[in-house]
């Protein structure tokens, strides 16, 4: 299995709702990344996972909270969205001890819309 | 100035057409990488380089450290090519540094 998932692969909400975000891989890798991406826009690294603790927050709002229960799973909670936060969230995935190298394997996003 | 600059920016093609994109970065790096990314879609790893060239299929993808520069090239480009082309660099973090993208279309 060589492929990061995402679910939902769309997902419409209020501002007072709460959902979650959901990626998962089975490569054996250990460190795992959420990034948000605007339109015409290149990602922005919001967090990363490494062997299953936050090595990386990027000062992202506390509506974004993320949570990593085991090596293939990475959740990202959102609660209280702003319009603005409305974007493409991408999860990615690499081998740890490619570090420097770090190829991730991105999964194919959640649309996200905020109402 | 950012530390990862792409050329052009957007590039319009007809089909059958060699098209090279441009990649320069000011930083030290490990690794240079090579991205696409369809319209709505998904990231998908291309290419990643330490040195020297590789070539997958009608990809080609070229780096020259002293110059701090990399090409990515298509050859006998198609409409299936179309897509945004990203450059990204890595190093000592678990960080990417992404370009601004190329926007490629391909005309029948």
């Amino acid at each position: 299995d060589t492929e990061v998932t995402q679910t939902p692969k769309h997902l419409v909400m209020g501002m007072t709702n709460k959902k979650s975000l959901k990626c998962e891989q089975h490569m054996g890798h250990r460190a795992m990344y959420w990034y948000k991406q605007k339109a015409k826009k290149p990602p922005e690294l919001m967090f990363v996972y490494s062997y299953e603790k936050l090595s990386i927050n990027e000062s992202v709002p506390s509506r974004f909270s993320p949570e990593c229960p085991n090596s293939s799973l990475l959740n990202l909670h959102l609660h209280a969205l702003q319009p603005e936060d409305s974007a493409l969230y991408l999860c990615a995935s690499s081998h740890p001890t490619s570090r420097s190298y770090n190829e991730q394997f991105f999964g194919p996003g959640t649309r996200l819309t905020v109402l | 100035k950012n530390e990862v600059e792409q050329s052009p920016q957007n590039l319009t093609a007809q089909e059958g057409e060699f098209i090279t994109i441009n990649c320069s970065y000011s930083v030290g790096i490990s690794a240079l990488h090579w991205l696409q990314q369809h319209p709505g879609g998904g990231i998908v790893s291309l290419f990643m380089l330490s040195s020297g060239k590789k070539k997958h299929g009608r990809l080609i993808a070229t780096i020259n450290i002293q110059e701090k520069h990399s090409s990515l090239h298509i050859t006998a480009s198609h409409p299936r090519d179309s897509a945004v082309y990203i450059c990204a660099v890595s190093g000592a973090t678990n960080k990417l540094i992404f370009g601004t993208g190329t926007l490629l279309a391909v005309q029948p």
